[in-house]
């Protein structure tokens, strides 16, 4: 399987905390996003990280890139309860336009 | 405002019956994909095609096919419904290999 995985399954923190969220992946990438469902909904983009970049910032949310460890992070800063969903690393093939997606992380952010 | 959509939302069907999914898209993407979800598994990659005529298998693509004559639509086929086919599927649209755009997902219940 070319899935990546999400680390840790399921994560509960307060409101205002730091969430992390990581990624591990298994092949060589032409860049890695990073996608939120909330329940009983369909995935919604957040933020993409190109091969070549270590970090990027969009807003609350703060992405990592290790390629030489396969790995990557999201960061939510100040979490807020609307933050409650599930989060999905998708790494994109060096050949190809389809993204292989992870098994995800069901954050619960607590008011 | 463009947009994809999924038909039906939810669907009950029998074992070995043929079962059709929609997915139209307005975005004019040539990418589309279909995956389908379950627990434990993430999303997993069925079927894509990148452009009319063309279809591609994905990581779990046996008991299904998909079909492009146009570019909006990309309907995913279940030849022969069996219970292991009850999952949650989703419909997807990019633009080269870049941000996917989702569907609201179909829920289908194979008894």
């Amino acid at each position: 399987s070319q899935q990546g995985e999400e680390d840790p399954q399921a994560l509960s923190i307060q409101e205002g905390e730091n969430a992390t969220m990581n990624c591990s992946y298994k092949t060589s990438i032409n860049n890695l996003q990073w996608y939120r469902q909330n329940s009983g909904r369909g995935l919604v983009h957040l933020i993409l990280i190109r091969s070549n970049e270590r970090e990027k910032h969009s807003g609350r949310l703060r992405v990592t890139l290790d390629t030489s460890k396969k790995s990557s992070s999201l960061l939510i800063t100040a979490s807020r309860a609307a933050d409650t969903a599930s989060y999905f690393c998708a790494t994109g093939a060096n050949t190809g336009n389809q993204f292989y997606f992870g098994t995800g992380t069901s954050l619960t952010v607590i008011p | 405002d463009a947009e994809i959509t999924q038909s039906p939302r939810h669907k009950i069907t029998e074992t070995g019956r043929q079962v059709t999914l929609a997915c139209h898209q307005t975005w004019n993407h040539n990418n589309m994909f279909w995956y389908r979800q379950d627990l434990g598994h993430g999303l997993r990659l069925i079927h894509y095609s990148y452009g009319v005529q063309d279809t591609n298998k994905g990581e779990v693509s046996d008991g299904y096919s998909v079909s492009r004559s146009n570019t909006e639509d990309l309907p995913l086929t279940l030849e022969s419904a069996a219970s292991s086919q009850t999952s949650v599927y989703f419909c997807a649209s990019s633009d080269g290999p870049a941000i996917q755009y989702f569907g609201a997902g179909t829920r289908l219940s194979v008894l």
